[in-house]
């Protein structure tokens, strides 16, 4: 299994552009996460589903949207991308709630300018 | 807000055991306790998680207090290689399941 992974691993984008992060995973994992961490800080929450179809905002939505139309690909989209959202991405999915542990991608790091 | 809370920093010397603490006062009777970790410059790993009683797995062991109000995550032989940021979160068990990250605890290990 690759287990969770996420495209590009770097971007530097211009103010104002859009552009998709994506995130897939092979492991038949129904919840899936995208989280952000700024240099030096913890883990925010953007997004998170827990199932194909249903997707609910985390702790930091403002900026992006995300889709889940198949169990194995949770895509995070920028459509006006802003200097604030230089971050480093994280995907995370994992087979249930409770007890089952969380896996996460190596990230992707964006640089807006 | 994160349900969590660690210290900022703790520091250990190599081959010495390291305490790791976290306090969930409000934690509910259906949530798991759960540890990963963050080496630099990648993403976090699972590192073990609880429910009542203390667990131990190749990488840890897990402390939980009588009440679970806290717990500890245990380190026997601290390595340079564990120098990490630590995450302690809640997992529920129902529906809703808004995992959200605390500062965790940067550990720093001396040789």
């Amino acid at each position: 299994n690759a287990g969770v992974t996420q495209t590009p691993k770097f971007r530097i984008l211009k103010i104002g552009q859009s552009m998709t992060l994506q995130c897939t995973q092979d492991m038949n994992h129904n919840y899936m996460y995208w989280y952000r961490q700024d240099p030096g800080m913890g883990l925010k929450l953007i997004y998170y589903s827990v199932g194909a179809g249903i997707t609910d905002k985390g702790e930091v939505p403002n900026g992006y949207n995300v889709s889940r139309s198949t169990t194995e690909d949770f895509p995070l989209r920028l459509e006006l991308a802003a200097p604030s959202q230089t971050s480093v991405y994280f995907c995370a999915s994992s087979a249930g709630q409770g007890s089952s542990p969380l896996h996460f991608g190596n990230g992707t790091r964006l640089t807006v300018t | 807000d994160a349900k969590t809370t660690q210290p900022n920093s703790m520091e250990s010397n190599e081959e010495e055991p390291v305490h790791l603490p976290c306090n969930h006062s409000t934690i509910s009777g259906t949530d798991y306790i759960h540890w990963y970790r963050q080496l630099p410059s990648q993403g976090p790993e699972y590192v073990i998680h609880g429910l009542t009683s203390n667990v131990n797995n190749r990488m840890a062991s897990l402390a939980i207090a009588e009440d679970r109000k806290s717990s500890t995550l245990i380190l026997h032989r601290a390595t340079l290689r564990d120098a990490a940021v630590y995450y302690c979160i809640l997992r529920d068990v129902t529906d809703t399941d808004k995992l959200i990250f605390g500062t965790g605890t940067r550990l720093q290990v001396f040789p």
